[in-house]
């Protein structure tokens, strides 16, 4: 089956903490990205991946860090978690940019205490 | 920033009824899409509409795009109550490796 996942799908952690949600997908997509969710602001987008190896920022990545050693894995990495780092993120990925639809992970709810 | 702005932010409706909703944008698209998502879970795609067109139907959704206003519309035919769900319009942002999601519509449908 195609699909985006992510793990953890829950995960509550301490200030400074560093921590890695994992992303996979196996549809082989050139493109990868990371959102964050938050009331009343919708998806705002962290990092982005063209290819392997390709890494951009989005609209909001300060605080994160991401890598693309694989085509297929895309993690993303809070080196010191804050608590204005608690949302519900999201993993998406395309065949390739732009025109192409975005398939999207279920999800992984971070609270950061 | 954010490129779609959907309108309106809720929406309660009765089952049987339509549903429309509207996305407005600020720059020049080549494409805009439609996501959908059941509380909390991730988005799914819904449909995309090219710039050079300007009416697409899938199923019960139909989606119009007006490039002069800088506007789409997506409408939801004959709703059923699993139709509840947020529904967001995206773009490009400032580079088509950008996809800009507005802050969505929440549609509600009563059994």
């Amino acid at each position: 089956e195609a699909q985006v996942t992510q793990n953890p799908r829950y995960l509550i952690t301490v200030t400074g903490k560093k921590l890695t949600v994992t992303c996979s997908q196996n549809m082989n997509h050139e493109y990868m990205s990371w959102y964050r969710q938050d009331p009343g602001l919708g998806l705002r987008q962290i990092y982005y991946s063209m290819n392997v190896e390709v890494t951009d920022k989005g609209d909001v990545p300060e605080g994160y860090k991401v890598s693309r050693k694989e085509k297929r894995n895309f993690p993303l990495i809070l080196e010191s978690p804050s608590p204005n780092q608690t949302s519900l993120y999201f993993c998406a990925s395309s065949l390739i940019a732009g025109e192409e639809t975005q398939y999207f992970g279920p999800g992984t709810r971070l609270l950061v205490l | 920033s954010q490129q779609g702005e959907e309108d309106p932010q809720a929406l309660s409706i009765q089952e049987g009824e339509n549903a429309t909703m509207n996305c407005s944008y600020k720059t020049s698209i080549n494409n805009l899409q439609w996501y959908r998502q059941n509380s909390g879970r991730g988005l799914v795609h819904l449909i995309l509409i090219r710039s050079n067109e300007r009416e697409k139907h899938s199923g019960r959704l139909r989606v119009t795009l007006d490039t002069s206003k800088k506007s789409s519309s997506l409408l939801i035919t004959a709703s059923r109550a699993a139709d509840t769900a947020s529904y967001f319009c995206a773009t490009e942002g400032d580079s088509s490796y950008k996809l800009i999601f507005g802050s969505g519509t929440r549609l509600l449908v009563r059994p």
